[in-house]
């Protein structure tokens, strides 16, 4: 039972334009959610999460929109650059499950120059 | 990801033998999460450990899975008599006492195991 779903598994974007992720998931007691970047061999790297409390966070380059309603959240990152080409997961917490992450499957970003 | 150390970065093993992966945690973490990357899937969660205690380990398989993360030293993932099936890259993370989600905690760079 995948829980967080990732259905894109890659995307391709010119360089100075939006690069939108997206993420969708089934478990109404996710209330906490976050992105991650992956370069390959290398571990995940902490981009931005938000609260279900919210529906936008915003930091530099970055936002992440919620709509707990259709159970769905995006990423955009606005310039896209070269150097933010990796693979991106999407993942999801509940408080009733402490700090135990459920990840998507990624979808791998390509910026081209 | 240069806080959270893990070794060995690759490690090879026939089957049937064991497997031991290592996770330093950052300094002053004391929270350690593990994670398991099969080829083409997400991570997902295995086991949660506090200082000498397992918090959560309802990821981790029934059999031949085991981790610790003792009073001294580094939390340890074991793997006893491998599979094929284990080869993945297994991902260490850790975080402060408290908050640790809000900061997304910190993971380290992986240990690939290949099983042959």
């Amino acid at each position: 039972d995948q829980q967080v779903k990732q259905n894109s598994p890659s995307l391709s974007v010119q360089e100075g334009r939006i690069s939108i992720l997206n993420c969708d998931y089934t478990n109404s007691m996710f209330d906490y959610f976050l992105w991650y970047k992956k370069y390959p061999a290398e571990g995940p790297t902490f981009l931005i999460s938000i609260s279900s409390i919210k529906d936008k966070n915003e930091d530099g380059r970055f936002t992440v929109f919620l709509n707990k309603s259709a159970k769905h959240l995006s990423l955009h990152i606005v310039p896209s650059q070269p150097g933010d080409s990796a693979v991106y997961f999407c993942a999801a917490s509940a408080e009733t499950s402490g700090s135990r992450l459920t990840f998507g499957e990624g979808t791998q970003l390509t910026v081209n120059p | 990801n240069a806080g959270v150390m893990q070794n060995p970065r690759h490690l090879v093993r026939r089957r049937g033998q064991e497997a031991r992966l290592r996770c330093s945690p950052m300094k002053g973490h004391s929270h350690v999460y593990w994670y398991r990357q099969l080829p083409e899937e997400g991570l997902k969660f295995m086991v949660y450990l506090q200082k000498e205690n397992i918090i959560d380990e309802s990821g981790m398989p029934k059999e031949r899975f085991s981790a610790e993360f003792p009073k001294e030293g580094p939390s340890i993932l074991r793997i006893q008599q491998v599979v094929r099936g284990d080869s993945a890259a297994y991902f260490c993370a850790s975080s402060p006492k408290t908050g640790g989600l809000n900061y997304g905690y910190t993971f380290g760079s992986g240990t690939r195991l290949t099983v042959v």
